[in-house]
């Protein structure tokens, strides 16, 4: 049972390429979050799903993209990063009763 | 709006010392509470929650919290802090039937030996 993973732990972009993070979670979870964690602004809620096929807008979604095509899976994409995408990015997942559970991160730096 | 506050951005005390993080919520119904640690470089782990009944919540590695409605508070105690609970501290409060939690901004907890 290895819970929630993501792939990959780190990269480096140049602006305008894209990329996707992939998480994987193998707890049955319907739901599922991708975050964003910046110094001094704690965890930022991207994007969202209640179930496979559905998707929702978080916090801060623009330039973004995410899919969940099948239950254990959720994909975020950047389309064309930017430096202001610099980041640290969370994914977990969550059961009916709230409690979330995280992978281990994608460091991502946009140069 | 529901809100989580966190209102110690940094704490330092000495290993064997008592803590205690404080946690503020706003939220009008009553709440699903939660804490996490996040060591450096790692992921967020789940310390405790609390969702209804006894107001002290048993967490694991030590660590209690005890939900008061009257303080709209959940603050988090460790009767005596080890060098390896150097770390940073988030409480959250989930909101609406979506799931999704509101955080605080987090407490960055320092060990000193």
């Amino acid at each position: 049972n290895a819970g929630v993973t993501q792939t990959p732990k780190f990269r480096v972009l140049k602006t305008g390429q894209s990329m996707t993070l992939l998480c994987a979670q193998d707890m049955n979870h319907e739901y599922m979050y991708w975050y964003r964690q910046d110094p001094g602004m704690g965890l930022r809620l991207i994007h969202y799903s209640v179930g496979e096929g559905t998707t929702a807008k978080g916090e801060v979604p623009d330039g973004y993209n995410v899919s969940r095509l099948k239950k254990q899976n959720f994909l975020l994409g950047l389309e064309s990063a930017a430096p202001s995408q610099t980041s640290v990015y969370f994914c977990a997942s969550s059961s009916g009763d709230g409690t979330q559970y995280f992978g281990p991160g994608t460091r991502l730096l946009v140069l | 709006a529901q809100s989580v506050t966190q209102p110690d951005i940094h704490i330092t005390v000495s290993e064997g010392a008592s803590l205690e993080l404080r946690c503020n919520y706003s939220y009008g119904a009553t709440p699903y509470l939660f804490w996490y640690v996040q060591s450096p470089g790692q992921g967020l782990q789940l310390l405790l929650k609390y969702f209804s009944g006894d107001t002290l919540v048993q967490g694991i590695k030590g660590f209690e919290a005890e939900f008061k409605r009257s303080q709209s508070s959940f603050n988090l105690r460790k009767p005596s802090v080890h060098w390896s609970d150097a770390a940073e501290y988030f409480c959250a409060v989930i909101a609406g039937n979506n799931r999704k939690l509101i955080w605080g901004l987090g407490t960055s907890l320092a060990v000193n030996p």
